[in-house]
């Protein structure tokens, strides 16, 4: 049982333009969402993130969206750069069995093409 | 600071071998997790320590063991290796205070079970 969907295994997107992310989840108790970016053979990285009482938070060219009623995030990224071409995971925070855990997506693989 | 570290990474066993995955963290953080990768399933949490003297079992703990050795690091065990256990496999620490959400990834381990 997925909790947290990334339906979209790739993206591929022109340099310059906007790139969107999509996430949905299913658990009303996840109360914080991250997005984390991964290059091959590295970890991921923390990228942006948003509480579950908020609707956007922006960091630069990265935005994320939240819509609880929708159990939907988006991130958003403008405009995409080459360096930009990672796998980013949506991932979302709760307090389960008394510890605070992630439960992430699939990954959405992001190519930026010149 | 190297933050988190991770050893060996690259690992071949052969079916029934056993290993020790290490970890180790010097962001003075409480909370370590073990988690394994594989395509297409995107992070699943094996098993984490929310703090120092005390694990528990994630969402796929069948077939390893950990230890928090002491705040900084905890190790992984595979006590007789499969190969449902060639994955890549991600140490990640976090601070544990309330209201710190972010995980912080080693660089992984890739094995490969034969």
């Amino acid at each position: 049982d997925q909790q947290v969907k990334q339906n979209s295994p790739s993206l591929s997107v022109q340099e310059g333009r906007i790139s969107i992310l999509n996430c949905d989840y299913t658990n009303s108790m996840f109360d914080y969402f991250l997005w984390y970016k991964k290059y091959p053979a590295e970890g991921p990285t923390f990228l942006i993130s948003i509480s579950s009482i908020k609707d956007k938070n922006e960091d630069g060219r990265f935005t994320v969206f939240l819509n609880k009623s929708a159990k939907h995030l988006s991130l958003h990224i403008v405009p995409s750069q080459p360096g930009d071409s990672a796998v980013y995971f949506c991932a979302a925070s709760a307090l389960i069995q008394g510890a605070q855990k992630l439960v992430f997506g699939q990954g959405t693989r992001l190519t930026i093409n010149p | 600071n190297a933050g988190v570290t991770q050893t060996p990474k690259f690992q071949v066993l052969k079916t029934g071998q056993s290993m020790t995955l290490q970890c180790a963290q010097d962001m003075n953080h409480n909370s370590m997790y073990w988690y394994r990768q594989d395509p297409g399933m995107g992070l699943r949490l094996i098993y984490y320590s929310a703090s120092e003297g005390t694990t528990d079992k994630g969402e796929v703990p069948n077939g390893y063991n950990v230890s928090r050795l002491n705040k900084r690091e905890f190790s992984l065990r595979l006590e007789s290796a499969a190969p449902s256990q060639t994955s890549v496999y991600f140490c990640a620490s976090r601070d544990g205070r309330s209201g710190n959400y972010e995980q912080y990834f080693g660089p992984g381990t890739r094995l490969t079970v034969t």
